[in-house]
């Protein structure tokens, strides 16, 4: 099971773009990698997924180098609804798809 | 958007009593999960169904719970009776596909969760 290392809190502004850089040192070739957000009292939402290089949609772009050791969920010009927790998961190509969560990111979005 | 979504959104029971939680996952998903978050704590996966079984269960999962898909679009989770410690919020979640290549789509969807307390 590749274990993730991600920043317990960052702070940010109103505007600014959130980089929040996840650590996987032990991603195996089948193991893809998948962001959530959570606000408080809410279930886990998916934000954006990827194998390799870059993925970009309407909320986030995810970078992941070539050795995949790592990624970087980049969050463009964050509002103060960015606030949340941000959940970076290395999911297995296994039956069920379980997803194991660590502690996350908590995000803290200033005016 | 298509939703989950979870009744009710917090229940409160008696230690020792059966609690039945519901959910009514997206309608042509075929995957279905429980997972549990204690008050400051960690989402935790409790088990995944497919195919009218259970396919993974985590430790958490034992005996006192129980898990149903009693028609085509109600899957419950039921706790025989209730320890204190069971006290947290029950998110439900379920996905269209199994991830077989890069390009499957397979994002959870999850519900906004039932709070659950346990006195």
């Amino acid at each position: 099971l590749a274990k993730t290392t991600q920043p317990i809190s960052m702070d940010s502004y109103e505007g600014q773009e959130v980089n929040i850089t996840c650590s996987h040192n032990n991603i195996a070739t089948n193991d893809y990698i998948t962001w959530y957000q959570q606000f408080p009292s809410q279930g886990p939402r998916f934000i954006i997924q990827g194998y390799k290089t870059k993925v970009t949609n309407e909320v986030a772009s995810l970078f992941i180098p070539a050795d995949r050791k790592s990624s970087t969920l980049s969050l463009p010009r964050v509002s103060l609804s960015d606030t949340a927790v941000y959940y970076c998961l290395v999911a297995h190509k296994a039956a069920g798809n379980k997803l194991t969560f660590g502690g996350g990111t908590r995000v803290l979005v200033k005016p | 958007e298509p939703e989950v979504t979870q009744t009710p959104s917090h229940q409160v029971t008696q230690m020792g009593q059966e609690v039945i939680l519901r959910c009514v996952p997206i309608s042509n998903h075929l995957y279905f999960y429980w997972y549990r978050q204690i008050l400051g704590q960690k989402v935790e996966f409790l088990v995944s169904f497919y195919n009218n079984e259970i396919s993974e269960k985590s430790e958490i999962f034992d005996d006192q719970f129980s898990v149903e898909r009693p028609d085509g679009s109600n899957f419950t989770l039921k706790i025989r009776s209730t320890k204190l410690e069971d006290s947290a919020m029950y998110f439900c979640a379920s996905s269209e596909a199994l991830r077989r290549t890069g390009d499957d789509d397979t994002e959870a969807f999850f519900g906004q969760g039932t709070r659950l307390t346990v006195v």
